[in-house]
């Protein structure tokens, strides 16, 4: 079957602070790895697709990383604001369908 | 441009009840879905369509019946709505690209609660 699994489940981080979420897969085959951001109430909103050949992807102060030999992709967020407050998703695509992960809840404390 | 917006925003139910799911979109993409997205799980696909007058089955699809008759539009019906049923449900549209790479446009999402 196949998975997504993020981690952690859920930070908080100080404004100006950096983090890292992870996220693993099991998806094969594998197309592209997308990271969406979900606001409280709201539809998630994509920041990044990365095919098999990319290793990193940038969008503002949103950095995505892939290891497609490892599985593994990591979102980076640089000088966190408080609009960073959100749920961030992972999600792989495999022959056009699409799994998800169930998210890490980012909150930025003033 | 209003993008992908649902009617409505939020519903309570009761066990036996049915009621439809309105999705809108205006950027005339052809694929659309309908999602939905519980607590501590990644969201589910329900139904999908790949264009007017098609619909096909997701990873989640019992209890729920959809119609695509136009091409902006992608109804969720539910014919007898059960507490299970109790989730977010988000609807999306894209237009397919070489390899998959197509991103896809989330409306806001109907909050349903069944009692």
């Amino acid at each position: 079957k196949n998975q997504v699994e993020q981690s952690p489940q859920s930070l908080i981080i100080l404004e100006g602070k950096n983090c890292t979420l992870q996220c693993n897969y099991t998806v094969s085959p594998f197309s592209n790895l997308r990271w969406y951001k979900q606001d409280t109430g709201r539809g998630p909103v994509s920041l990044t697709i990365m095919t098999f050949s990319e290793n990193t992807k940038s969008n503002g102060r949103y950095t995505a990383t892939l290891d497609a030999d490892t599985k593994q992709s990591s979102l980076h967020i640089t000088a966190s604001q408080l609009s960073d407050s959100a749920s961030y998703i992972c999600v792989v695509s495999s022959d056009y369908k699409l799994s998800f992960g169930a998210g890490t809840t980012v909150t930025v404390r003033a | 441009n209003a993008g992908v917006t649902q009617t409505p925003k939020f519903r309570v139910l009761k066990t036996g009840q049915s009621m439809t799911l309105l999705c809108a979109q205006d950027m005339n993409h052809e694929y659309m879905y309908w999602y939905r997205q519980d607590p501590g799980m990644g969201l589910r696909l329900i139904h999908y369509s790949v264009g007017e007058g098609t619909t096909a089955k997701g990873e989640v699809p019992d209890g729920y019946n959809v119609s695509r008759l136009k091409k902006q539009n992608f109804l969720l019906g539910l014919e007898s709505a059960a507490p299970s049923q109790t989730s977010v449900y988000f609807c999306a549209s894209t237009t397919p690209l070489a390899g998959g790479l197509e991103t896809q446009y989330f409306g806001p999402g109907t909050r349903l609660l069944v009692l």
